[in-house]
């Protein structure tokens, strides 16, 4: 079956940096994009990032733009979030989902919560 | 940038009654308007995408429509199952989402 891995709990300071990872199974996972997407407590849904299939490119919310990067390596079937700089408001849950077509998102890793504290 | 905007922030009805969500965008969009469906605690779920089809595992009574800016998420008959938050999407962008409550 299809699912999404992802990296545990994360707890840092303001202007430290957090790598989340998130490891595929059960698909091709180099035919698919990977979007990530972060909900901050009791808040909605915010579209962080995307890396394409094939080409493997990034597009980045405007938002976030310079201070996260979303690669991914083929070889472990694994994508990875980056985000920089970090401030309090960056306490969210940050996802990972499969996009199976035009960021329609199908499948979802379990979330990693990433803490910002001093 | 394009906005999506959900109407209403709440909505309270009883099971069995019938439940009209509507996403408004800030321009027409010519496809990919999805409908997730969110619990407390736990995660997103895809329930309608490309504004109409649904996807694996939905049942009949969950059903979407629109085209350019208006879109609407039905639910025919609440089931308990279904109160929770539903936002929609479009690309990069989200609604700030719909809570369907217990009235």
């Amino acid at each position: 079956q299809i699912q999404l891995v992802q990296s545990a709990t994360e707890v840092k300071r303001p202007g430290a940096s957090v790598k989340v990872s998130c490891k595929a199974s059960g698909y091709d996972f180099a035919n698919y994009a990977i979007a990530w997407v972060r909900q901050a407590p009791g808040q909605g849904l915010e579209w962080m990032g995307w890396i394409g299939a094939y080409t493997g490119n990034p597009t980045y919310g405007q938002k976030f733009q310079g201070r996260v990067t979303v690669t991914r390596d083929t070889s472990t079937d694994t994508a990875y979030m980056e985000l920089r700089r970090l401030t309090f408001d960056d306490t969210a849950v940050y996802f990972c989902a499969r996009d199976r077509i035009a960021m329609t998102l199908d499948y979802w890793g379990q979330g990693t919560l990433v803490a910002v504290s001093s | 940038e394009i906005v999506l905007t959900q109407s209403p922030a709440t909505l309270s009805l009883s099971p069995g009654e019938r439940a009209t969500l509507s996403c408004r965008a800030s321009q027409s969009l010519t496809s990919y308007l999805n409908w997730y469906q969110q619990k407390p605690g736990q995660i997103p779920r895809l329930l309608i995408y490309d504004a109409s089809k649904r996807a694996t595992g939905i049942p009949g009574r969950v059903s979407g429509s629109g085209s350019g800016t208006d879109f609407t998420l039905t639910i025919s008959e609440l089931e308990p199952e279904d109160f929770a938050i539903y936002f929609c999407q479009h690309r990069g962008s989200f609604g700030q989402g719909t809570k369907v409550e217990i009235k």
